[in-house]
């Protein structure tokens, strides 16, 4: 089975500080993903990568820096924490095959408050 | 600008009962498409596909139909069982460009026994 994990489910901070949240997939997957979930917005992407040290920005990068130094792991970073990032983040991983989609696999989930 | 929308924040249905949960799209260039279910505390899970060369797709009790015209799809789970109680996500994607997924806002599901 296709594993996600992710280093913390729930997680409080201070504005302004550093985040880091950690994502580790043990299937070899080439891409990876970080969503935020909120209530009636669904999930968006930030951020995604689909090799080591390259990444991509998604739909709400503003904020968020990632880093891939690993193939297995793929950090989400917020450089100075505030109020409006207080969320559920997700993180993905999928292979790719040709240009055949495959299924994304989820990590558990860390729910993030900033006060 | 949603360019995936689910206009039904939530559904309830009997047991044993259709479930139909519905989703439009608005960017023609979506030509896959996927449901996922999330229950709480927990990630979402792939639950079904359907690419757009096709108009229906089955596995088991959950059927996804396709109407490219109309830029609408519905999964539809038949019977309905409490298990199925969750959170369902409709998301499109192109093939290639690093599979990149667009998700709708989510429709919660309650099956009631």
């Amino acid at each position: 089975d296709v594993k996600v994990t992710q280093s913390s489910r729930y997680l409080v901070k201070r504005t302004g500080e550093k985040v880091f949240l950690e994502c580790v997939q043990d299937m070899d997957h080439e891409n990876m993903f970080w969503y935020r979930q909120d209530p009636g917005l669904g999930l968006r992407l930030i951020y995604f990568s689909y090799d080591v040290k390259m990444k991509e920005k998604g739909d709400i990068p503003e904020g968020y820096s990632v880093s891939r130094e690993k193939k297995e792991r793929f950090s989400l970073i917020l450089e100075s924490a505030s109020t409006n990032q207080t969320s559920m983040y997700l993180c993905a991983s999928s292979f790719i095959e040709g240009v055949t989609y495959n299924e994304q696999f989820f990590g558990p989930g860390t729910r993030l408050t900033v006060l | 600008d949603q360019q995936v929308k689910q206009n039904s924040p939530s559904l309830s249905v009997q047991e044993g009962r259709i479930s139909i949960l519905n989703c439009d799209y608005t960017n023609s260039m979506f030509d896959y498409f996927l449901w996922y279910k999330k229950y709480p505390a927990e990630g979402p899970t792939f639950l079904i596909s359907i690419s757009s060369i096709k108009d229906k797709n089955e596995d088991g009790r959950f059927t996804v139909f396709l109407n490219k015209s109309a830029k609408h799809l519905s999964l539809h789970i038949v019977p309905s069982q409490p298990g199925d109680s969750a959170v369902y996500f409709c998301a499109a994607s192109t093939t290639g460009g690093y599979q990149k997924v667009t998700f709708g806002i989510g429709t919660k599901l309650q099956v009631i026994p």
